[in-house]
C-alpha cells in the first residue's frame, strides 16, 4: 500500500490556467506538507498543514492554494499557471512531532 | 534563514569506489537529516543526527556530524549503482519545517 500517493504524476498545461494536485496519505499522521523542488533540485517547504489547520506558509504566490479536506487530504490549487511554475511538487506527512517526513512520488508540472 | 551548502554539486564514479559528500552551514544547528532521492521519486529519511561528533552507520553508509555542530559529512563504501541518486541534508525548524541543503547527485557507474 502506498503510504503517500499524489496524483497526477504528470501535469502539462497552458500559462493562464487553473489546476490541482492531489495528495492522500494513509498513514494516520496529523501533519501533511507541499514542498516544490525546482530544476535544479532546490527542494522548499510551500505549506503544512496540521489536523486540516494551515502552519507554514513560505512567501508562496497567493495564486496557490492548498485545501485539507479532512487530515488525510492535502490538495493543492494553482491560479493563472505561469512558466515559473514549472517545478516538480512534493507532498509529505508526518506527525506534529515526529522527525521523519515521508514524502510521496511527485508531480511534474509543466507549464507552456 | 539559514543556508546549506552542499559538495559537491555533482559527482561520478565506478563500482567499489569510496565518497564523501559534505553539507555546511554558517550557524550551528541541533540536528540534521540526511536523505537519498531516487530518480521520479520522493526523498527517503537516511538517518539523523543530534549530537556533535556523533557518527552514525547504515551498512554500508557512515554519516558525521560535526564536532562544532556546523557541518555533516556522509561516506559511503564500496559504492553500488543501487546507491545513485540525489543526497539531501536538511535542517528542521518550528512545525517542523524541513530545510534542505543545495544536494549532490551522485551516479554510480559498472
Amino acid at each position: 500500500d502506498t503510504a503517500v500517493s499524489q496524483t497526477p504524476k504528470y501535469l502539462v498545461t497552458q500559462m493562464g490556467n487553473d489546476k490541482s494536485i492531489k495528495c492522500e496519505q494513509n498513514l494516520g499522521h496529523d501533519t501533511m506538507y507541499w514542498y516544490k523542488q525546482d530544476s535544479k533540485k532546490f527542494l522548499k517547504i510551500m505549506f503544512s498543514y496540521n489536523n486540516k489547520e494551515l502552519i507554514i506558509n513560505e512567501t508562496v504566490p497567493n495564486r496557490f492554494s492548498p485545501k485539507s479536506p479532512d487530515k488525510a487530504h492535502l490538495n493543492l490549487h494553482i491560479n493563472s499557471l505561469e512558466l515559473g511554475d514549472s517545478a516538480v511538487y512534493f507532498c509529505a506527512s508526518s506527525q506534529p512531532q515526529g522527525d521523519t517526513q515521508y514524502f510521496g512520488p511527485g508531480t511534474r508540472l509543466t507549464v507552456l | 534563514t539559514q543556508l546549506l551548502e552542499q559538495s559537491p554539486q555533482f559527482l561520478s564514479i565506478q563500482e567499489g569506489e569510496n565518497l564523501t559528500v559534505y553539507c555546511n552551514s554558517s550557524s550551528v544547528f541541533s540536528s540534521l537529516q540526511w536523505y537519498r532521492q531516487e530518480p521520479g521519486e520522493g526523498p527517503v529519511l537516511l538517518v539523523t543526527v543530534v549530537t556533535g561528533g556523533e557518527v552514525k552507520k547504515l551498512k554500508r553508509l557512515t554519516f558525521q556530524f560535526g564536532d562544532a555542530r556546523k557541518d555533516s559529512s556522509l561516506h559511503i563504501t564500496a559504492a553500488q549503482t543501487g546507491d545513485t541518486g540525489l543526497y539531501l541534508c536538511a535542517l528542521t525548524g518550528g512545525g517542523n519545517k524541513l530545510t534542505f541543503g543545495t544536494g549532490t547527485q551522485l551516479k554510480v557507474e559498472l
